[in-house]
């Protein structure tokens, strides 16, 4: 099926460090999501994005919109170890309530 | 907030038995669900889609045959993995879609084991 271009598939940062991530598509999106899955778990939503150029924060964490509506952005600022996880976009399309997934950012925060 | 609980969380089975996965809403109604299958260190992959009182769409190259979904009520959908085999073996995620509401809530997905 259908996947977003996720980037960077993996990191490993420093405790305290930001981070940047982004999803890209060919396609264009009414709606951008940004998930995090810990192991054995389901996704838990971070950020809704609605509207292109949308810039959205939750806590340390900050999403955008991209303008072209074909990208999205999430950063953190000053990682802490419990940020560990796969961080996900997900991507929805107009005339359809399905979500299309990235490929996934690892992120592993090093103490 | 919406809750979407999902049984079994893990389950282990032998090769040509049967498997159901059941996602029900509990705090709201879910008219829509979505099954989702993830490999280790893969994305979530859509199988099908399932609406209240009628029958699941599938994604392409999903077998309806094999992956029987059943969505009868506005707070139950199943997903039953008929003769189950080793290559069936994922981690199965539902997902519902929240009215009023342009969120998605996932379940805790069900680690399938085929032996």
């Amino acid at each position: 099926g259908q996947q977003l271009n996720q980037s960077p598939q993996s990191m490993f940062i420093q405790e305290g460090e930001d981070v940047s991530m982004n999803c890209t598509s060919s396609s264009i999106f009414n709606t951008w999501l940004w998930y995090k899955q810990d192991p054995g778990e389901g996704p838990v939503l971070l950020i809704a994005l609605y509207k292109a150029g949308e810039l959205t924060s939750n806590g340390r964490l900050t999403a955008q919109f991209g303008i072209t509506r074909k990208d999205s952005f999430l950063n953190i600022s000053a990682s802490i170890p419990s940020d560990v996880g796969i961080y996900f976009c997900a991507g929805q399309t107009s005339g359809t309530y399905k979500y299309i997934f990235g490929t996934g950012t690892r992120l592993k925060v090093l103490a | 907030g919406a809750v979407v609980s999902q049984h079994p969380s893990w389950v282990i089975c032998k090769s040509g038995t049967s498997v159901k996965i059941e996602c029900r809403s509990l705090d709201f109604q879910a008219t829509t669900m979505f099954w989702y299958r993830q490999f280790p260190k893969q994305s979530l992959m859509l199988m099908a889609t399932s609406n209240e009182g009628s029958k699941a769409t599938y994604e392409q190259g999903v077998e309806k045959d094999k992956f029987l979904i059943n969505h009868a009520s506005l707070t139950l959908s199943t997903l039953t993995v008929t003769s189950a085999h080793p290559e069936d073996s994922s981690f199965y995620i539902c997902s519902a879609r929240v009215l009023q509401d342009y969120g998605y809530t996932f379940g805790s997905g069900t680690r399938l084991t085929v032996v």
